[in-house]
């Protein structure tokens, strides 16, 4: 079945202890995000990756790491998470076809993972 | 960057139509609009590209006039199943993407 998985689904944790946060699909889709959304601010992008070793800030990157080892894999690192980062985290991936721009296409979403951060 | 959407929450008895309104600052190469169930991740409705076409999805059409930077969502006759946060999408530069400020569509018997 196609897919984006996403974990853990719910995490809870303190302030200050790193954590990373695993987004993996197999439709072999270039293009990889990572939004968060908050209530009133709707999703708002983090991250994303145009392909393998391509990454590049969205809106709100700051403190938060990515990287792009491998076409599947698309992790979010929170190095020293603070409780502004309590949120819904979704990952998506979009295919990149040939006419259209690298995020011109359909967005598949995981299930999303709720971060409390005390 | 973030389009901002209108109306922010509607209420509609079944069978009832509703325009949801996007509206960018900055110009607009396509639009994309999801909707997203409560408790769920967002789900891929429609994409516009530029030339002002109009697509449909059962009975969810949409228009986008690259003028005016915006686009429009049209639901007809609604059904209870059409209740959600709307979302429009747009590219930014650099392959970045922004949603919009979301719809908030109730349908009530």
């Amino acid at each position: 079945e196609a897919q984006v998985t996403q974990n853990p689904r719910y995490l809870i944790t303190v302030t200050g202890k790193k954590l990373t946060v695993t987004c993996s699909q197999n439709m072999n889709h270039e293009y990889m995000s990572w939004y968060r959304q908050d209530p009133g601010l709707g999703l708002r992008q983090i991250y994303y990756s145009m392909n393998v070793e391509v990454t590049d800030k969205g809106d709100v990157p700051e403190g938060y790491k990515v990287s792009r080892k491998e076409k599947r894999n698309f992790p979010l690192i929170l190095e020293s998470p603070s409780p502004n980062q309590t949120s819904l985290y979704f990952c998506a991936s979009s295919p990149h076809t040939s006419g259209r721009t690298p995020v011109g296409n359909e967005q598949f979403f995981g299930p999303g993972t709720r971060l409390t951060v005390l | 960057q973030q389009p901002v959407q209108s109306p922010q929450a509607v209420i509609l008895r079944e069978g009832e139509d509703a325009v949801i309104n996007c509206s960018s600052s900055k110009a607009l190469y396509s639009v994309h609009w999801y909707r997203q169930k409560h408790g769920e991740a967002p789900v891929f409705l429609m994409i516009l590209l530029k030339g002002g076409e109009q697509k449909g999805h059962d009975k969810i059409s949409a228009s986008f006039n690259e003028k005016k930077q915006q686009s429009s969502l049209y639901l007809t006759a609604s059904q209870l199943s059409y209740s959600g946060t709307y979302f429009c999408g747009t590219e930014g530069t650099g392959n970045q993407f922004y949603f919009g400020t979301g719809t908030s569509l109730t349908v009530i018997p």
